[in-house]
């Protein structure tokens, strides 16, 4: 079992940037690919990217390239989201989610962080 | 990547069976045996309900099947309870090894 938590509520200015940290239980964080995912009010979940267990690999969805970063500290079991140039429209929360062994879907996930940006 | 296609809602009465479509592309659903389902109450995070198009998790229940022709997977749900009320997503492993959401479907028992 794996339990992911997550810090705690942002309040952005436009055009700042937000680091979102998601520190994982149980020995298995050195395995696991990270995602992270997010969700504006009211609307769809949307992929945001995954970083692999060493940390050296990241893909991120198109939308986000050259905003988002992924990151991980192996020594903490922990993974951090950046996002720069905020605007009102990253008001979201955002997830970290990750996958078990021989399955192929995000199976844990992390209790949320509410961005909100706003001047 | 376009988000998959689903139906906005759907709605059925306690007992009976729904399906939710999730139409992609050759880039993702068509190519990719690799289609999860989730559900999702309000405020709360999402639960996998099925993974690699048609198996389940360990304790997920067997009214929630998965299945894919083409294009196209699909949820279906039978016995339809009052809990079963909520939003459902289906995601799509897809080119440049990215992942992708459809838009989400509400649904609602009568």
């Amino acid at each position: 079992q794996v339990q992911l938590v997550q810090s705690g509520s942002e309040l952005k200015k436009p055009g700042a940037s937000v680091n979102v940290s998601c520190k994982a239980s149980g020995n298995t964080f050195s395995r696991r690919y990270m995602h992270w995912v997010r969700q504006a009010p009211g609307q769809r979940l949307e992929w945001m990217g995954v970083i692999d267990p060493s940390g050296v690999s990241t893909i991120y969805a198109q939308r986000f390239q050259g905003r988002v970063t992924m990151t991980r500290a192996t020594s903490t079991s922990t993974v951090y989201m950046e996002l720069s140039s905020l605007k009102s429209e990253d008001t979201a929360s955002y997830y970290c989610a990750t996958e078990k062994e021989a399955v192929a879907g995000l199976v844990y996930w992390g209790q949320g962080t509410l961005v909100t940006v706003s001047s | 990547q376009s988000a998959l296609t689903q139906p906005a809602s759907v709605s059925g009465s306690p007992g009976r069976s729904i399906t939710i479509s999730c139409s992609g592309t050759s880039s993702d659903v068509g190519t990719y045996d690799y289609v999860s389902w989730y559900q999702q109450h309000p405020g709360k995070a999402p639960l996998l309900l099925i993974f690699d198009v048609s198996k389940r998790p360990s304790g997920v229940s067997n009214r929630f099947s998965g299945s894919k022709s083409g294009n196209t997977a699909s949820l279906t749900i039978s016995g339809l309870q009052a809990e079963d009320a909520a939003d459902y997503y289906c995601c799509s492993f897809g080119r440049g090894s990215t992942w992708v959401f459809g838009g989400g479907t509400k649904l609602t028992v009568l």
